[in-house]
């Protein structure tokens, strides 16, 4: 089975210091990596996404993951925090195999949110 | 803005009633999705359409669900006989590739309370 886990619920980050918002995966193969932000009265939004090659992905709005195959992590990162950068932020999997290959699985969410 | 969007954006509705969402994709997508978020929890996915055809369907979505894309543009999505688990934000979908080459681009939701 095919899951992601967020095992914190909220990070609380001072504004211009580096975040990190979690992200552990289980899933046979190799996957297909994603992170999305959900900003309040907004629809989810692709931030990133991790399919092959290098191990460091770049994205929206200055964040980065890097996955990690040993530690199966795709950790987001972003090195200097806005107050902006206060949302709901999911980590998302979609295995290679043919189950489910047109569906995301979800993870619990982790709520950042960055302090003045 | 020619996103994705949803209507309504909140139902009330009785339990046992029957209730439908619409979603309008972004017009070039050919690939529609709907998910499920209950709070505190990630999106679910319940169904996948490319153009009019229904290609999968989740276990979450049980007999009293039901999606439809007749044209391949707008869905709807029919929740028959509510019950107070049905409860949740219903997340719709689109895109131009397939998931694991493309994004997926959401709409706002559309959030059911069944009293």
């Amino acid at each position: 089975a095919q899951s992601v886990a967020q095992p914190e619920d909220q990070v609380n980050v001072a504004e211009g210091n580096p975040l990190t918002v979690k992200c552990t995966y289980s899933v046979s193969g190799n996957p297909y990596l994603f992170w999305y932000v959900q900003y309040p009265n907004r629809g989810l939004q692709f931030l990133l996404k991790y399919i092959t090659g290098d191990n460091l992905v770049k994205g929206s709005y200055g964040f980065e993951a890097e996955f990690n195959k040993s530690q199966t992590s795709f950790h987001l990162k972003k090195p200097s925090a806005l107050v902006s950068d206060s949302a709901l932020y999911f980590c998302a999997v979609r295995p290679l195999d043919q189950t489910g290959a047109n569906n995301l699985f979800f993870g619990t969410g982790t709520r950042l949110t960055v302090i003045p | 803005d020619t996103g994705v969007s949803q209507d309504p954006r909140h139902k009330i509705t009785k339990r046992g009633q029957n209730v439908t969402f619409r979603c309008d994709p972004i017009s070039e997508h050919n690939r529609l999705y709907w998910y499920r978020q209950t709070l505190g929890q990630g999106p679910e996915f319940l169904t996948y359409f490319q153009n009019e055809a229904q290609l999968e369907k989740s276990r979450l979505l049980s007999d009293r669900f039901s999606a439809e894309r007749p044209k391949g543009s707008f869905s709807t999505l029919e929740i028959q006989r509510t019950e107070q688990g049905d409860s949740a934000m219903y997340l719709c979908a689109s895109s131009l590739r397939a998931v694991k080459t493309g994004e997926l681009f959401f709409g706002e939701g559309s959030r059911l309370t069944v009293l």
